[in-house]
């Protein structure tokens, strides 16, 4: 079966402190991404990595950095959190083309809080 | 850039009854993607249905359907014979051909009552 793994369900953490947030995925799929998802806004992407050491930019990315060293994993880092980044924080993957049908598979999210 | 709307934040049906969820979207491009995901109360987020917009026929998954309308830019999501299973929040995204991540719209929560 298909897994993408989230490494916490539920974080708190104060404003100001350094957060990561992991994600593996064991499908050897080459895209990954994060996504932001709020109530009223749905879910909005923060960056993406097509391949191993690459990224891109999404929609929200200010106040955000991630890390691909390896292509089964996908790191999210607030470098000082603040309390506007209260979120749920999805993971997902994606095979990359010519097989790339669209289709993500997600993990079950984090919940992060900033105090 | 590509948007995705969603006009029903919230409805609901009756179990056995038959649900609409609507979705429309903008772009230039005549090549693309549409989905319909679900995300269950606490659950992950699954795949629906998946459309591709050079395909005329409309894709069905057992009780879900879509109306897809290349020219007014919709692409609705079916839902018979509802079950209390199908409540969840619904969101309709959009790709490109090309492309590599999803555009989402704000969605739809749907529940469904006894």
């Amino acid at each position: 079966d298909v897994k993408v793994t989230q490494s916490s369900r539920y974080l708190v953490k104060r404003t100001g402190e350094k957060v990561f947030l992991e994600c593996v995925q064991d499908m050897d799929h080459e895209n990954m991404f994060w996504y932001r998802q709020d109530p009223g806004l749905g879910l909005r992407l923060i960056y993406f990595s097509y391949d191993v050491k690459m990224k891109e930019k999404g929609d929200i990315p200010e106040g955000y950095s991630v890390s691909r060293e390896k292509k089964e994993r996908f790191s999210l880092i607030l470098e000082s959190a603040s309390t506007n980044q209260t979120s749920m924080y999805l993971c997902a993957s994606s095979p990359g083309s010519p097989i790339n049908t669209g289709e993500l598979f997600f993990g079950e999210g984090s919940r992060l809080t900033v105090l | 850039a590509q948007t995705v709307t969603q006009s029903q934040p919230e409805m609901s049906v009756q179990e056995a009854e038959t649900v609409t969820l609507s979705c429309t979207y903008d772009t230039s491009e005549n090549n693309y993607y549409l989905f319909w995901y679900k995300q269950p109360p606490s659950r992950q987020m699954i795949l629906v249905i998946r459309q591709e917009a050079y395909k005329q026929q409309n894709a069905t998954e057992n009780r879900f359907s879509v109306n897809f309308q290349k020219a007014a830019k919709s692409f609705s999501l079916k839902i018979s014979d509802s079950q209390l299973g199908d409540t969840a929040m619904y969101f309709c995204a959009f790709m490109t051909v090309a492309g590599y991540a999803l555009n989402f719209g704000k969605g739809t929560s749907l529940l469904v009552t006894p």
